[in-house]
């Protein structure tokens, strides 16, 4: 079974700092995708920054970068220079493709609030 | 902006009573999956649908149902509402039918059942 975990229920940064969200995944299938998502109070889901299993490079959106370790099953969000608006919910979320077919689903993890402080 | 679309932005609905959540696909896209997602939690799977297909479904019973139209465009129609079923229930839309797709999201329907 597929499962995230994410281990930081809130964290606080200052302004114009880094922050690092915690992501942990476990699945047997040999290909899979882990995504960022960031969700406003508002409600709406934006897609942040996306690593493929097999890709070589750590994948980078501007001020986001994850910090993919496939041997110890994390997928770390950095976040650079934050800013007020970075103030949200951030979920983890994994899909994966087990070969005999299109899984179609997306697994989430229980997400991180972010609390950027002036 | 993603370019998905929900209707109606909020609901309220009484137990028993049905409901049915609309969504419009990112121009170009031609799969959508629905989400609900319970306060505090993160968004748990309800189905997806590919070239108006049922193309995997979560752990929800059969009174959650839905449609893909051919402007891919979609619904999803919950009968015999509990009172569980209050929620947040995003839409998302990809390109193609692949696992590996990334999933834009609308900005959700908050339905709240009495």
């Amino acid at each position: 079974a597929q499962k995230i975990t994410q281990t930081q229920p809130g964290m606080f940064v200052q302004e114009k700092e880094a922050v690092t969200l915690d992501c942990t995944y476990d699945t047997s299938d040999p290909s899979y995708g882990l995504f960022w998502y960031k969700q406003p109070s508002s409600g709406e889901m934006i897609f942040l920054i996306y690593q493929g299993s097999y890709d070589q490079q750590n994948a980078t959106e501007g001020r986001y970068s994850l910090n993919f370790q496939k041997a110890r099953k994390s997928a770390n969000l950095v976040i650079s220079a934050s800013q007020l608006g970075d103030s949200a919910m951030y979920f983890c979320a994994m899909r994966g493709f087990s070969g005999s077919g299109n899984t179609g689903k997306l697994i989430f993890g229980q997400g991180t609030t972010l609390q950027v402080k002036p | 902006e993603t370019g998905v679309t929900q209707s109606p932005t909020h609901l309220i609905k009484t137990r028993g009573q049905q409901v049915t959540l609309r969504c419009s696909s990112q121009s170009g896209h031609n799969t959508v999956s629905w989400y609900q997602q319970a306060l505090g939690q993160g968004p748990q799977f309800i189905f997806q649908y590919y070239r108006e297909e049922e193309n995997g479904r979560g752990n929800f019973p059969p009174r959650f149902s839905g449609l893909q139209f051919p402007n891919y465009s979609s619904e999803l129609n919950v009968n015999a509402l509990e009172l569980d079923d209050s929620a947040l229930y995003l839409c998302a839309s990809s390109f193609s039918g692949r696992a590996l797709d990334t999933q834009y999201f609308g900005p959700g329907t908050r339905l709240t059942v009495l």
